[in-house]
């Protein structure tokens, strides 16, 4: 199916582990973006990619690591969770930066 | 510092009213700007988008929004609500700048539609 999908929907997770967000995207679109949404603080960019092999930081990276190895993908890792990182997070892809991003349901995840 | 503001965290309209949702932003250059809407527990949905031409933008559910260039503004516009517009509504701006493309919200409004 064409579209952006994220997976898992719904994480929960103990601290300090390390979990991996995946993004998928089937449109060969050249951007990508990982965002958290929590209430008061809208959403906040952690990752972004132009294309693949190259990504830069948002917003609010610490603690994340992203890689996009293709185009089609961008996972997400929070490489040793906290309780801070209980957030939902987005995907998103564009294929130009003027053009409509394109987001996926979200993962909501709960760090215990 | 670079920044998109939503001044207005909430508002409350009665349905039928009309209704005007602020955004400003900082970034040196004209950015690309978006107004997207988000229901509660899905994913965001793009009402408009402005980046050259008209001022005055039309998107889809009846809203507009106009970009004045002097205020650093682009305010979105409905002149009548419905019941159905109580929503999440996030202003975007796409930043093009020393070889860094990002696209950056602000905190967003939320609206409630009163009957």
């Amino acid at each position: 199916d064409a579209g952006i999908t994220q997976s898992p929907r719904y994480k929960i997770t103990e601290t300090g582990r390390q979990v991996t967000l995946m993004c998928h995207q089937t449109w060969s679109h050249s951007y990508m973006f990982w965002y958290r949404q929590d209430l008061g603080h809208g959403l906040r960019l952690i990752y972004y990619s132009a294309a693949a092999d190259i990504t830069d930081k948002g917003e609010v990276p610490d603690g994340y690591v992203v890689s996009r190895s293709k185009t089609e993908n961008f996972p997400l890792t929070l490489e040793s969770a906290t309780r801070s990182q209980t957030s939902v997070y987005f995907c998103a892809s564009s294929d130009r930066l003027n053009t409509e991003a394109f987001f996926g349901q979200g993962t909501r995840l709960t760090v215990v | 510092a670079q920044s998109v503001t939503q001044p207005d965290i909430h508002i409350t309209v009665s349905e039928g009213a009309s209704l005007e949702l602020r955004c400003n932003y900082s970034y040196g250059a004209t950015p690309y700007l978006f107004w997207y809407v988000q229901s509660p527990g899905q994913g965001l949905q793009l009402l408009l988008k402005y980046f050259s031409g008209d001022t005055l933008v039309q998107g889809i559910k009846g809203f507009e929004a106009e970009f004045k260039r002097s205020q650093s503004s682009f305010n979105l516009r409905k002149p009548s609500v419905h019941w159905s517009d109580a929503a999440e509504y996030f202003c975007a701006v796409g930043v093009a700048q020393g070889g860094s493309e990002k696209l950056v919200f602000g905190k967003g409004t939320k609206l409630t539609v009163n009957p």
